[in-house]
């Protein structure tokens, strides 16, 4: 089976950087993603990695190493509108495309 | 932009009722999903939907749920019997043929009593 790691809440202060960490163990790895959830709001989603290395979109940038099991979601200049849920999520290779996710960190951006 | 639509948003049922869940994806989208999130959990995968049949499905997704795409656009969950566990949100997803994201749709809070 499937399983992730992620720490479950950080704070930190707007302007600040946050790194969020994932770890995962799965057979058949295809790729990560991570989605952004806000209290009531559907997943929405953010990055995919497939390849080791980074992707930067924007104020947010994802990283993978596929021999260490390892990514992570790196959020630059935070905003107050980035306090949510952020949930990695591993693409395996199964006919179903499924996405499996991690449960979840809480982030909260203070003043 | 196109987006998922479902409805109804909220569902209130008594438990052994049955339920049915709908969906409209975004239409030139080929995978379809739902996915369920009990409160203040992670979001779980239930069944993927291609070419018009089911091409995966979690354990959760047993004898008392089914799937169905009755005509060009819509995409349902239909939950059968249903009990208090069942009460979750639940979000549909679609994805085109090749590609890295799927679009989650707002959701159906159920509320099973």
């Amino acid at each position: 089976g499937q399983s992730l790691e992620q720490p479950s809440e950080v704070t930190a202060v707007e302007g600040a950087i946050v790194q969020i960490n994932c770890t995962y163990q799965t057979s058949g790895f295809y790729g990560l993603s991570w989605y952004q959830q806000h209290d009531g709001g559907a997943p929405t989603f953010l990055s995919y990695n497939a390849l080791d290395g980074l992707e930067e979109t924007g104020r947010f940038s994802s990283f993978l190493s596929r021999s260490d099991s390892y990514g992570y979601l790196l959020l630059q200049e935070l905003q107050m509108k980035d306090s949510a849920s952020y949930f990695c999520a591993v693409r395996d290779r199964t006919a179903g495309n499924k996405l499996t996710f991690g449960g979840g960190t809480r982030v909260l951006v203070k003043p | 932009e196109p987006e998922v639509t479902q409805t109804p948003s909220h569902q209130v049922t008594q438990m052994g009722q049955e339920v049915i869940l709908r969906c409209v994806p975004i239409s030139n989208h080929l995978y379809f999903y739902w996915y369920r999130q009990i409160l203040g959990q992670k979001v779980e995968f239930l069944v993927s939907f291609y070419n018009n049949e089911i091409s995966e499905k979690s354990e959760i997704f047993d004898d008392q749920f089914s799937v169905e795409r009755p005509d060009g656009s819509n995409f349902t969950l239909k939950i059968r019997s249903t009990k208090l566990e069942d009460s979750a949100m639940y979000f549909c997803a679609s994805s085109p043929l090749l590609g890295n994201e799927q679009f989650f749709g707002p959701g159906t809070r159920l509320t099973v009593l």
